[in-house]
């Protein structure tokens, strides 16, 4: 069974450039998280996705970010225009609420370095 | 205070010592609980999970979990160089999927 696939793995662009990450769930996981993890510290939660509603968005910096999961699967994380302090590494993880031990299944990240 | 708390290291103890890993949270009603290991550049995987109150082992780890004292702690007995990682402390919200991470403890496990 295939993971959490994301891409692309490293971007690096200028400042005030938009940028896309994409992620592919685990096949049949209906939640699925972006989370921003700086240098030394741990995952840091931007947006929650159950099927295709976004169910807490509470720590998306909506004037530059934005997020969309169509159809409930695949989900795309945007900025627009990138800022210096917005380099870090962007994790997407799926789950299935159904799921016995609650997992979080992560991707191999896609880093971002804003010049 | 941070909701999930962890002493960021790093933790160095010598091959085949016990590594001690300790995680404190704030919101009393948090279920679930998770360690996850994140070697350097990779993304973080989950060791182990623990619900209930007490210890809970497996292989080379146990959890343990103490709900009056809100802390969650993580023995990794035998250490090997190859368990030098971060390990990320992971709390389930009470009610919600929204997993709150601390910080990360670094461990470096010295041949």
């Amino acid at each position: 069974e295939a993971g959490v696939v994301q891409s692309p793995r490293y971007k690096i662009i200028e400042k005030k450039q938009p940028v896309a990450f994409w992620c592919n769930p685990i096949s049949g996981h209906n939640t699925l998280y972006w989370y921003l993890q700086n240098l030394g510290q741990g995952p840091e939660l931007l947006i929650r996705y159950e099927n295709e509603e976004a169910v807490d968005d509470s720590q998306l910096p909506k004037d530059r970010f934005s997020a969309e999961r169509l159809k409930g699967v695949d989900s795309t994380l945007k900025i627009q225009p990138a800022e210096l302090g917005d380099s870090a590494v962007y994790l997407c993880a799926s789950s299935s609420l159904g799921g016995s031990t609650g997992e979080l299944f992560f991707g191999e990240g896609s880093r971002l370095t804003v010049l | 205070q941070k909701e999930v708390e962890q002493n960021s290291g790093p933790l160095s103890v010598p091959e085949g010592a016990i590594a001690s890993l300790n995680c404190t949270y704030s919101d009393r009603g948090s279920q679930s609980f998770f360690w996850y290991r994140q070697y350097s550049g990779k993304s973080p995987e989950l060791i182990m999970f623990i619900y209930s109150n007490g210890d809970k082992e497996d292989g080379r780890f146990t959890a343990q979990l103490n709900k009056a004292s809100q802390y969650v702690s993580l023995l990794i007995r035998d250490s090997q160089p190859s368990d030098s990682a971060t390990y990320l402390c992971a709390v389930k919200a009470s009610g919600t999927y929204k997993y709150i991470f601390g910080t990360g403890t670094r461990l470096k496990v010295l041949a």
